[in-house]
């Protein structure tokens, strides 16, 4: 089976804070995992996926296959990160998490 | 220009209509793909289409039923809507099948059943 979980459905850090959005995902193969974004009144974008091991606007995010997660993180937070933000497994079909909205406040 | 279209952007009507939703990709893309998105945000593949075959069909209602004229286009066209059909409806598309591709979305169609 194909799982993706992400615990927190909110997540709210004051402004220059550290940020973790957690992500735990189940999958037999070899997975593609990936982070999309979604800010207020724009569209679902891809924001930084694991085979290119890339820091997006300060996140990173490292596959852990023991742990079989793929944590999104910053260092510190900015109020523009405020957003939805989502975990994405592509195996046999792509499979997205719950989804967290992060607010980060002033 | 915009990459993944989507029309309307919003759309309220009755149940027991049918209605269609639009998507259009100008990306050269061979594969797209239709999600829903319900009140809790959560995001479900509904389709996905390769080169205007049919890939994907997870367990949706039939009367959600996509066409794909062109490998550019990909429609969403729903009988007798009912009100657990209002939700978000999103359009993506990717280079192809291949795991490592992004998706590109569309700015969503919000979807009112009265």
């Amino acid at each position: 089976a194909q799982r993706v979980t992400q615990p927190e459905k909110l997540l709210s850090v004051f402004k220059g804070a550290p940020v973790e959005l957690k992500c735990n995902y189940s999958y037999s193969g070899s997975p593609e995992l990936f982070w999309y974004v979604q800010y207020s009144r724009q569209r679902l974008q891809l924001l930084l996926r694991h085979i290119s091991r890339e820091s997006i606007k300060g996140f990173t995010a490292d596959l852990n296959k023991g742990e079989t997660s793929f944590h999104l993180k910053k260092p510190f937070a900015q109020e523009e990160d405020s957003a939805m933000y989502y975990c994405a497994l592509t195996g046999e079909w792509v499979r997205f998490g719950a989804g967290t909205r992060l607010t980060v406040k002033p | 220009d915009t990459a993944v279209s989507q029309t309307p952007k919003y759309l309220v009507t009755q149940m027991g209509n049918d209605k269609s939703i639009k998507c259009e990709q100008n990306l050269g893309h061979d594969t797209m793909y239709w999600y829903k998105q319900d009140s809790k945000k959560f995001l479900k593949i509904m389709f996905s289409y390769n080169n205007k075959e049919l890939i994907i069909n997870e367990t949706v209602p039939n009367r959600f039923s996509p066409k794909s004229p062109d490998k550019a286009h990909l429609n969403l066209h729903i009988n007798s809507l009912e009100l657990g059909d209002s939700a978000v409806y999103f359009c993506a598309s990717s280079q192809d099948l291949s795991v490592s591709y992004e998706q590109y979305f569309g700015p969503g169609t919000r979807l009112t059943v009265t």
